[in-house]
């Protein structure tokens, strides 16, 4: 069964204060992983789509990255309007199903 | 550009009740998902429509759960009889293509007591 792990489970962040979080992905064959931020009381707001190995992808103050086992969101210099949970996201080869992570809950401090 | 829509935002039924959820996916867009997020736990798959075609419905909890597309447009997903453990929000999204990224709505939150 495809599965998802995103870690840290929740991170409080200073403004300026740069991290990354983890996405860590089990799959027969992975197709595409997808990065969503959702805000409260919302759905999942499409950011990324990564397909292979080695590939990143850049919006604002974040930046996604892809291995073989996992894919990175990196923040830089987040703001408070940063704070949303993040989730991560699996397509396999063999069907169109997303398989989700938990998310990482992500609060910038000003 | 009008994104996924999705009506009532919440609805308190209930147990032994039936509700009927609704979802307008982005003009255009043939795939349409219906996804659900349990309390505490991952967002997990429903079922996938390709038009009016069910085109993979495992994730389908049992036959309690009906899902429909009349004419390729909109769907959408009656619980009939509704239990406790069906509370959770319940999310659509769709797309133009299967292998591109998903357009998610805000979200139905069920709750039934």
């Amino acid at each position: 069964e495809d599965q998802v792990t995103q870690s840290p489970e929740a991170l409080r962040l200073q403004e300026g204060e740069s991290s990354s979080l983890n996405c860590s992905y089990t799959v027969s064959g992975l197709r595409g992983l997808f990065w969503y931020r959702q805000d409260p009381g919302k759905g999942p707001e499409f950011l990324f789509t990564l397909y292979s190995a080695g590939e990143e992808k850049e919006k604002e103050r974040l930046k996604a990255t892809l291995t073989k086992k996992e894919s990175f969101l990196h923040i830089t210099a987040p703001k408070p309007e940063d704070s949303a949970t993040y989730l991560c996201a699996v397509r396999p080869y063999g069907n169109n199903r997303l398989a989700f992570g938990k998310g990482n809950q992500v609060v910038v401090i000003p | 550009e009008a994104g996924v829509t999705q009506f009532p935002s919440h609805s308190v039924i209930e147990k032994g009740q039936t509700v009927t959820l609704r979802c307008d996916p982005i003009s255009g867009h043939d795939n349409l998902y219906w996804y659900r997020r349990v309390m505490g736990k991952e967002i997990k798959f429903l079922l996938h429509f390709v038009k009016e075609s069910k085109q993979d419905e495992s994730g389908m909890p049992n036959n309690r759960f009906l899902a429909e597309r009349t004419g390729g447009t909109y769907s959408t997903l009656k619980v009939q009889p509704a239990e406790l453990e069906d509370s959770g929000v319940y999310f659509c999204a769709s797309s133009q293509f299967r292998d591109i990224e998903a357009f998610f709505g805000q979200g139905t939150r069920l709750t039934v007591v």
